[in-house]
């Protein structure tokens, strides 16, 4: 079936540095979007979303860009902490009934002191 | 803290058995879901309640079932367990549709 993301590859900052992380989704219907983050032995948390009518949205260090031409999504974190480190997940709404989501297979980010 | 409380944190159990998981979801949330996270799957949408009802069924077995109660607590029963049932099972909570999905920290299921 169509996913978003099934890789789980890994990416290494340096502290302070930014960090991109991208996101390929299949269905052009999703309408909502959302980043989550997981650290070890924790549950998926919740970090920022964004609609499809809009392209982008900036929360607290960390900035979520929507291309709906090319399906794409990426989780930019300013001046990225070794709390940062973490697996990143985004997650879409293909609207559907109810509010399924369905997850990409995640980014870990390691950052580096 | 999400907020939304799962218990147990762990379980271990053998092949054949039957078990629950519960979970206790944000106050004022009335929608509730569970997820599957394995290492090859990833996390897998299972089922979603909403205000007691069934809203919206994934990949879930036949040998699995849930409900969500009236005080919009939720079970997931899992029978027949196989070992390839060992996993995280996520529970998650939202205000509405198109809203955040908050988790749980899971329960680690075991089966040997």
């Amino acid at each position: 079936g169509e996913s978003v993301g099934l890789h789980l590859p890994t990416l290494s900052v340096q502290e302070g540095d930014n960090s991109i992380i991208n996101c390929a989704y299949s269905n052009s219907a999703s309408d909502y979007f959302i980043w989550y983050k997981q650290e070890s032995g924790k549950g998926p948390q919740f970090i920022i979303d964004i609609r499809s009518n809009m392209d982008k949205r900036q929360g607290q260090r960390v900035t979520v860009l929507l291309n709906k031409t090319v399906k794409h999504l990426s989780l930019q974190i300013a001046a990225t902490q070794p709390g940062d480190s973490a697996v990143y997940f985004c997650a879409e709404n293909r609207n559907n009934a109810g509010n399924m989501l369905t997850f990409g297979g995640g980014t870990r980010l390691m950052v580096k002191p | 803290d999400s907020g939304v409380t799962q218990t147990p944190k762990h379980l271990i159990t053998a092949t054949g058995q039957r078990v629950t998981l519960r979970c206790s979801p944000r106050s004022g949330d009335l929608s509730v879901y569970w997820y599957q996270q394995s290492l090859d799957q990833g996390l897998q949408f299972l089922i979603q309640y909403y205000n007691g009802e069934e809203r919206a069924k994934g990949n879930i077995l036949e040998r699995f079932s849930a409900q969500q109660f009236p005080d919009l607590h939720s079970e997931l029963n899992l029978s027949s367990l196989e070992l390839g049932d060992s996993a995280l099972y996520f529970c998650a909570s939202s205000v509405g549709e198109n809203s955040p999905l908050h988790f749980g920290n899971g329960t680690r299921l075991t089966v040997t």
